[in-house]
């Protein structure tokens, strides 16, 4: 199984701040890759998908990049409606498998 | 409007079954993938099960492979996942999700319902 190792697993940021969470696979995944957001008591949101293509209605200060086992998410700009959780998952292969997720909470 | 909608969650004792059933609107049903994923209480996201556009390809979680089963059922626009012998790291939020393509690797899952809470306990 592919493994998904994000990070940090956290961290405290202010309004207007540049945010990079990255993402490492255990192995190739081409750019079989997405992010999500998810809210408190909220189902999951794409954000991203195949590793940098913006999910439509979403705001362009997401961005995400990365190929073969390095990816990044970065919010160039944090708003106070992105504090949230966000989590990777790879689907190049099954089991699909997801980061263990970065909180980001305001500083 | 792509909806999903899942039900038939509850309080089960251990080695007990329960069948979830996602029921699907919005979209051509027999076109894409579907998925469950599951949250257990304060965790993250795992995913547990993924079929087809047709059923011939399906997936599993090691955590739940021989014991899970998925189906779809096109003529009802649904999705289904019949659990057995739970326990009670099962407990979870089970969210069904569709996928962006026909097969269950490469696009992944671009819509969400909002989930059915399966607590396995005594």
């Amino acid at each position: 199984d592919i493994q998904m190792t994000q990070s940090p697993s956290s961290l405290s940021a202010s309004v207007g701040d540049r945010v990079t969470i990255t993402c490492r696979a255990s192995q190739d995944i081409k750019t079989y890759l997405g992010w999500y957001q998810q809210k408190p008591g909220k189902s999951p949101k794409r954000l991203i998908y195949a590793a940098s293509s913006l999910q439509g209605g979403v705001p362009s200060r997401f961005g995400g990049g990365g190929s073969g086992t390095e990816f990044t998410l970065t919010i160039s700009s944090l708003q106070p409606e992105d504090f949230a959780t966000y989590y990777c998952v790879q689907h190049n292969s099954y089991p699909l498998t997801f980061g263990g997720g970065t909180k980001v909470e305001i500083k | 409007e792509v909806q999903l909608v899942e039900s038939g969650g509850g309080l089960v004792q251990p080695g007990r079954s329960l069948r979830l059933s996602c029921a699907a609107s919005g979209f051509t049903f027999d076109d894409y993938a579907m998925h469950w994923v599951r949250q257990a209480p304060g965790k993250g996201l795992e995913w547990v099960s993924g079929i087809s556009w047709n059923g011939g390809v399906i997936g599993y979680a090691d955590s739940v492979k021989g014991r899970f089963t998925i189906s779809r059922d096109s003529a009802k626009n649904s999705l289904y996942m019949e659990m057995d012998s739970l326990r009670p790291e099962d407990t979870a939020l089970y969210y069904c999700a569709k996928d962006a393509h026909y097969a269950i690797t490469g696009h992944g899952m671009d819509v969400w319902g909002q989930g059915t809470t399966v607590t396995v306990s005594s």
